[in-house]
């Protein structure tokens, strides 16, 4: 299963709020999970089923979507939001991520 | 809490085999959960491995399958990865994690370790 993020990369001041899309190239329900990983780290979980917070991550990140459109909500963007976002569908295998968003300060 | 990591050698010849392991603590390997690999690189970005779970089944990417073995030592609590044949196109960031199930997502990730094939 194919995945595609767009935009590819997305420049934003402080406390803008973006959003974030990634389509599956097929139905995969609500099997989406959304990750953050900043450079040299381990992409930190942020949601899993589309739209439900991993433990601790914070309300500002939201999910939506299912089938074959999802989307990423940030609000309230802040210095330590900025890193590159990934989709990654867990439907059916082999599981895939998408190309991943870059998200920098404007 | 659940931490993963990974070791192994950063340094593998090309037509070789790399080995890695992924030591886990706060979970163990006979709780239902699926143990996986993923990693990445600037060229190929974020990409699944496979997965083996407490049962020692396992689910590979076709795109490495027939070069990819996961196992698991439930005495050790740890999983290892092997993948044979290596080419400088195996130069990546290996990450090992936990894949929960019904729905769950990869919850926990190890730091990831730089695996170079070079000769």
């Amino acid at each position: 299963i194919q995945m595609t993020q767009s935009p590819s990369s997305l420049s934003a001041s402080v406390g803008d709020r973006v959003t974030i899309t990634c389509r599956a190239s097929q139905d995969i329900d609500n099997y989406l999970a959304w990750f953050q990983q900043k450079p040299g780290k381990a992409p930190r979980p942020l949601i899993y089923a589309a739209s439900i917070l991993q433990s601790g991550v914070p309300s500002k990140f939201s999910g939506s979507g299912s089938g074959t459109e999802f989307s990423l909500t940030i609000s309230s963007l802040q210095p330590e939001d900025f890193a590159t976002y990934y989709c990654q569908q867990y439907n059916d295998y082999p599981y895939s991520f998408g190309q991943g968003t870059k998200l920098e300060i404007k | 809490q659940v931490h993963l990591q990974e070791s192994g050698p950063g340094l593998v010849k090309p037509s070789g085999t790399l080995s890695l392991t992924c030591g886990v603590s706060g979970d163990s390997m006979s709780s239902g959960n699926w143990w996986s690999w993923v990693r990445q690189s600037p060229e190929k970005g974020l990409e699944w491995i496979g997965e083996i779970n407490e049962s020692g089944t396992t689910n590979y990417n076709p795109s490495l399958k027939s070069r990819v073995t996961i196992s698991a030592d439930k005495s050790k609590n740890q999983f290892s990865l092997k993948v044979t044949f290596v080419t400088a196109a195996d130069t990546a960031m290996y990450f090992c994690a936990r894949m929960r199930p019904t729905g769950l997502g990869l919850d926990y990730w190890g730091q990831g370790i730089l695996v170079t094939v070079s000769s």
